[in-house]
Parts: C-alpha cells; structure tokens; sequence
C-alpha cells in the first residue's frame, strides 16, 4: 500500500464549486504540506503543517484553506474555485527529527481541472 | 525574477550518453541542494541531497554544488532508458524560520533507447 496517499486522483469541476482534496499517510511523520504544480513554474508550496495545531501558509495560499484533522490527514479546500486553479496538486509528507532538512515524500498527486 | 532557474528542456539523449542538468539560484542563503525525480504521473522523490559546496555520487549520479557561482548540477553517467523523467532541483536555506523548500521548475529528459 502506498505511503501517502491523495483522494481524488482526478476531479474536473465549474467556476465557483468548492473543492476539498484529502490526503492520508501510514509514514507515522508529523510534518505535511500541500504544493500545486504548474507547467514550467515548477513546485509551489500552499500551505503547511508541523503538527495538529501548527498551521502556516505558504507561497500561493491566497484562495486556498486547509484542516489537519489528524497526524495521518491533511485536506486542502478550495472555497470557489477558479480556472487559474486548474494544476496537479500534490501532498507531502517528511519527519520531524530536528535536523535542518527533512526528506519529503510525495503522493501520486491529484489532477485538478476548473472549468 | 525567480529564485531558482532551471532549465525546462525538453532534452533528448540516446542511451548511454552523459546528461548534465543544471539549476542556477539567486539567494546565497541557500545551503541544502536536492535533486527529485518525477516520473510520469507520479509524484517527486528524492534523488540526491547535498549539504553546502562539493560534490556527491550514487552510482551512475553525481550531484555538484558550486555555491560561489550559484549554480548545481546533476550528472547522469551511462543513461538509461528509464531514467527518463522531469528531474527538479530544490533548495533550502539553513535558517530555522525558513521551513521551505524553493524549487526549480523541472528539466524533462527522455533517453531514447
């Protein structure tokens, strides 16, 4: 069974739906983060999170949100979506072991299309 | 401008030869260097990491840093069909409060058999 996992893997919607994308880890690691991927703008991170409480957003949160219902769930929402949010989105997971960098581990993404 | 360039590719190779992949950066806070590879429809995962200036192999890969130029590379020796993929390089400064990783946008590399 895969590490980390990411529920839909595809979703076309319309103009002003809202959206939540869950993702789900057996890696037993405290830390996960949400990024979007776009063509030729590379990785970029949503939002993230160290821990249940610890929430903080990242490079291109404006128009997203995201709950940490547990360690193992992370869920990011799109209130009303927009054509512009059309990307793939993937969760990631890494340790909290107090080195300075951390390995993350990727899902298999989550195909969105906003039409 | 971004904070880290890389070239989008396509690139093209038959088997066997060498690949150089390249990522330049602007911030020089910049100390930890990854290189994740992304195969079709699946998502990164990681490939080398360095720490600060140097060099660093794993098998047919060599990762080099230069940080008084800015710039990484990631070489791959005897390609192989299957090391086609979009490879991304990714960066990350050693300050506590900066929790993030920076990424390029990816190099997409097909290795022809």
């Amino acid at each position: 069974d895969a590490d980390v996992t990411q529920t839909p893997r595809n979703r076309i919607t319309k103009t002003g739906k809202r959206i939540m994308l869950e993702c789900s880890q057996t890696k037993g690691h405290d830390r996960m983060y949400w990024y979007r991927q776009d063509p030729g703008l590379g990785l970029r991170l949503i939002y993230y999170s160290f821990d249940v409480k610890d929430i903080n957003k990242g490079e291109i949160s404006d128009g997203y949100s995201v709950s940490r219902q547990a360690q193992a769930k992370f869920s990011l929402s799109l209130e009303s979506a927009i054509p512009n949010q059309t990307a793939l989105y993937f969760c990631a997971t890494s340790e909290s072991s107090g080195r300075v960098y951390n390995e993350q581990f990727f899902g298999p993404g989550t195909r969105l299309t906003v039409l | 401008q971004k904070e880290v360039e890389q070239d989008p590719g396509p690139l093209s190779v038959p088997e066997g030869a060498i690949v150089s992949l390249n990522c330049t950066y602007s911030n020089s806070a910049f100390q930890y260097f990854m290189w994740y590879r992304q195969y079709s429809r699946k998502g990164p995962e990681l490939l080398m990491y360095t720490y600060s200036s140097g060099n660093k192999e794993d098998g047919r890969f060599t990762a080099q840093v230069d940080k008084s130029s800015k710039y990484i590379s990631l070489f791959i020796r005897d390609s192989q069909p299957s090391d086609s993929a979009t490879y991304l390089c990714a960066m990350k400064s050693s300050s506590g409060s900066a929790r993030q990783l920076t990424f390029g946008s990816g190099t997409q590399l097909t290795v022809l058999p």
